[in-house]
This record gives C-alpha cells, structure tokens and sequence, in this order.
C-alpha cells in the first residue's frame, strides 16, 4: 500500500493563482482530512471529510474548498491564493467509528509559498 | 472550544537523562489524548494515545483529568528520540477531528 499520497511536493504560486492540492489514499478509510502547518502554531484542521459527498469546515476554512467524490481522493482547492497562505499542508485519513478513535495516517506534506 | 498548550517550544537533554514533555489542555468533556512524532524528514506519525496505556518506544504518557495534562515521559532519552512531538486532543464523540499543540522539538544531545 502506498498510503496517504500528496502531490505536488512543492508549489510557488502568485498572489490570485488558484491551485489544487491533491490527496489519495488506498486504505479505504472513511475519514480524511486537511491541514496546515505553520512555524509556531502547530497543525490547525481546514477541512475534513466523513465520506464519499460529506464534507465538513474545521477550524480555519476561509479561502480554500474542498470535495470527496470518491473515497480515495480528497482534493484541496486554494480559490484565489494569498501570502497568508504559505504554509505546508498535511492531508490524514482513517477509519471513522465511534471514540477510541482510530490513528490517523498523513501524507508528507505539500510545502506552498505565495508571492 | 478546545485548546493543547505545549509550552515548551525546545527542550534540551543529554543522552541517558529523563526526559517529560509537557501537555495540558482544555476541553469540558472526556477527550481523548495523543502523542504525535514527527522525526526528520519523515511523516507525522501516531506515538500513543492514553486509552491504550501502553508503553511506545519507551514513552509514556498519563492521563491526569484533574490537572488536565497529558504529559509525556521517558527515563533515559536515546539520541533516536530527537524529533517534534506534537500533543493532540479529541473531542468526545468528535471521531477524528484533532486538535493539535504548537509542538516541542526535542534534541538529545550527547
């Protein structure tokens, strides 16, 4: 198994460039989710999903969409990009099932920088 | 809302000394507790989580509900503990959404 995939590795982008940020995994796992790491604030949740159509806001949703219509891919797309967007991004995924939560698996991450 | 309070960014050890990274958090309910490592040039990845109560690589961790912390411990740091350990919490219920601390990068030294 290949895992938690993110593609592309690295991305310089212009201020109002729109991009999408690729995520798949082959575990067939129901959860999966988006984050993004910045120096000094951990990792904060943007967006999750809890299955095929089923998509959800996490903590910092705003200036970024995403969709599941599969259960292996869930792709984020920046709409209009802004430097406080650079950040490296995290996609995770796992089983959903009721507490004691299942581990997450991450992918290795997505390092963007808007200029 | 809940929140993980790591509140040391590096902490500094010699081989072979104890080492306790510190996590508290704040959350009403009964959440549920972890540790992720993220070691150099590899993912992030699960280390333990307090209802397994079990010991991973030497590190473990307690669950204290009425100091609200969760901290992490091991007796003799190895040079292969060198990482960032992040803290996360889970909502009662809330399945998967975690909730991260800012993360402390441990260095041991020889």
């Amino acid at each position: 198994n290949a895992g938690v995939t993110q593609t592309p590795k690295f991305q310089v982008l212009k201020t109002g460039q729109s991009m999408t940020l690729q995520c798949a995994q082959d575990m067939n796992h129901e959860y999966m989710s988006w984050y993004r790491q910045d120096p000094g604030m951990g990792l904060r949740l943007i967006h999750y999903s809890v299955g095929a159509g089923i998509t959800d806001q996490g903590e910092v949703p705003n200036g970024y969409n995403v969709s599941r219509s599969t259960t292996e891919d869930f792709p984020l797309r920046l709409l209009s990009a802004a430097p406080s967007q650079t950040s490296v991004y995290f996609c995770a995924s796992s089983y959903k099932r009721l507490p004691p939560s299942y581990e997450q698996y991450f992918g290795p991450g997505t390092r963007l920088t808007v200029t | 809302a809940q929140r993980v309070t790591q509140p040391e960014k590096l902490l500094s050890v010699f081989k072979g000394a104890p080492v306790e990274l510190k996590c508290n958090y704040s959350y009403s309910g009964s959440p549920e507790l972890f540790w992720y490592v993220q070691y150099s040039r590899q993912r992030l990845q699960l280390l333990l989580r307090h209802i397994s109560r079990e010991s991973i690589k030497g590190f473990t961790a307690d669950l204290n509900k009425g100091e609200t912390s969760f901290h992490l411990k091991k007796p003799f740091a190895q040079e292969e503990d060198s990482a960032m350990y992040y803290c996360a919490l889970s909502p009662t219920g809330g399945g998967n959404k975690l909730t991260f601390g800012t993360g402390t990068q441990l260095k041991v030294e020889l």
